[in-house]
């Protein structure tokens, strides 16, 4: 088992472009999530997926679009890039909503100029 | 709505000191609780967890307790290693918010030899 792999590693774009951060997991996981992570604000949720074509708005969702085709991928779609959204982005998966065991993935780390 | 305050950082300690990393939390209903370790580069990593009030979860010489009356979740080592060097999370499973997970705001542990 891969677990839950994120491309790219590390990106830079300019303000107002956009970009698809990937996320996959092979575990049959029906609950996907994406969270920034923020220097002194922990980890804050923006989307999630409780399985495929069903998705949701978490804490901090402005700005990002999600969709959920399969089971397996969960793109974070970045729609017009701002400075504020340069961050470590986090890509989660478990096996249901009420499943504790979390499995994150080495994240996406993204600055925008 | 839900939420963890964990203590600040960054802690400095000498090898073989006892570690305390203290966490509160604010729920409704009855929440889980959880510690994540997130060592450098690297996605984050559940450390333990407990699931109700009296509960001790417990791995690699870690131990904390759900204590109710307090609201705390304080995360221990008697005798922290260099290995144990890393950011730790305090973390909530919500029961009454769509079992949204909330994460403190990470507490960075550099042990010295």
């Amino acid at each position: 088992n891969a677990g839950v792999t994120q491309t790219p590693k590390f990106q830079v774009l300019k303000t107002g472009q956009s970009m698809t951060l990937q996320c996959a997991q092979d575990m049959n996981h029906e609950y996907m999530s994406w969270y920034r992570q923020d220097p002194g604000m922990g980890l804050r949720l923006i989307h999630y997926s409780v399985g495929a074509g069903i998705t949701d708005q978490g804490e901090v969702p402005n700005g990002y679009n999600v969709s959920r085709s399969t089971t397996e991928d969960f793109p974070l779609r970045l729609l017009s890039a701002a400075p504020s959204q340069t961050s470590v982005y986090f890509c989660a998966s478990r096996q249901g909503a009420k499943i504790d065991t979390q499995y994150f993935g080495p994240g996406t780390r993204l600055t925008v100029l | 709505g839900d939420s963890v305050t964990q203590m600040e950082g960054p802690v400095t300690l000498s090898e073989e000191a006892f570690l305390t990393i203290n966490c509160t939390y604010t729920a409704t209903g009855y929440p889980s609780l959880f510690w994540y370790v997130q060592y450098p580069g690297e996605g984050l990593q559940l450390l333990l967890k407990a699931t109700k009030a009296d509960d001790k979860g417990s791995n690699k010489g870690f131990e904390a307790t759900y204590r109710k009356e307090t609201t705390s979740f304080h995360l221990e080592k008697g005798s922290v290693q260099v290995s144990d060097s890393a950011v730790y999370f305090c973390a909530l499973r919500g029961t009454n918010t769509g079992n949204q997970f909330y994460f403190g705001t990470g507490t960075s542990l550099t042990v010295i030899p």
